[in-house]
């Protein structure tokens, strides 16, 4: 069935590093891919999407392109605040499974000054 | 102010009882969702509705119910038969089933 697999946390980097987190899928059809941050505490907030191959979502510095041939849909962020600690949640939607959205289990992002 | 609103943020309640857990919307949304989320978990889906007066179980539904009796409502109900009810819920809202979720604040549950 439909899934998504993310790199295991947690991460911690410095200040102005660069992050990379990993996601991958699996897919029958061509679905929609997501990522969600989610603040201690605090519900889901959706950061970026992609809806075919090759496009690229981008919000507040953080970009992922959506990769067909090796099913992936990897985070990066060229220079991390600590205003980005949070958990970063990878998610797919695929119409051929009735739209269901799968949820990767998360990976817990901390920056450190 | 548009947006999703679950209330109350923290609900405390005894073993055994059954409590509701509140979920509104106005952002016009057809189709609303109900996940549980564990200490260091990914998002379980509990119940979804695509329409008024329909709704569909997710992976976790045993011990939980739904009614969808108006559009902007999707309220939750823990009942008793629920094992281990202590967790954190979220409510979310898609315009369609599949596209893009968007999440309330969520309620913390903690039985006693």
């Amino acid at each position: 069935g439909d899934s998504v697999t993310q790199m295991e946390g947690p991460v911690t980097l410095s200040e102005e590093a660069f992050l990379t987190i990993n996601c991958t899928y699996t897919a029958t059809g061509y679905p929609s891919l997501f990522w969600y941050v989610q603040y201690p505490g605090e519900g889901l907030q959706l950061l970026l999407k992609a809806t075919k191959a090759d496009d690229k979502g981008s919000n507040k510095g953080f970009e992922a392109t959506y990769r067909k041939e090796t099913t992936s849909f990897h985070l990066e962020k060229g220079s991390v605040q600590v205003s980005d600690s949070a958990v970063y949640f990878c998610a797919l939607s695929a119409r051929n499974t009735g739209n269901q959205f799968y949820f990767g289990t998360g990976t817990s992002l901390t920056v450190i000054p | 102010d548009g947006g999703i609103t679950q209330s109350p943020k923290y609900l405390f309640r005894k073993e055994g009882q059954n409590v509701t857990l509140s979920c509104e919307q106005n952002l016009n949304h057809d189709a609303m969702y109900w996940y549980r989320q564990d200490p260091g978990q990914g998002l379980r889906l509990i119940y979804y509705s695509q329409i008024v007066n329909d709704f569909q179980k997710g992976d976790i539904a045993e011990g939980y119910s739904v009614s969808r009796e108006k559009k902007e409502s999707f309220p939750l109900t823990v009942t008793s038969a629920q094992k281990n009810p202590t967790a954190f819920y979220l409510c979310a809202t898609s315009s369609i089933v599949g596209d893009t979720q968007y999440f309330g604040p969520g309620t913390r549950l903690t039985v006693l």
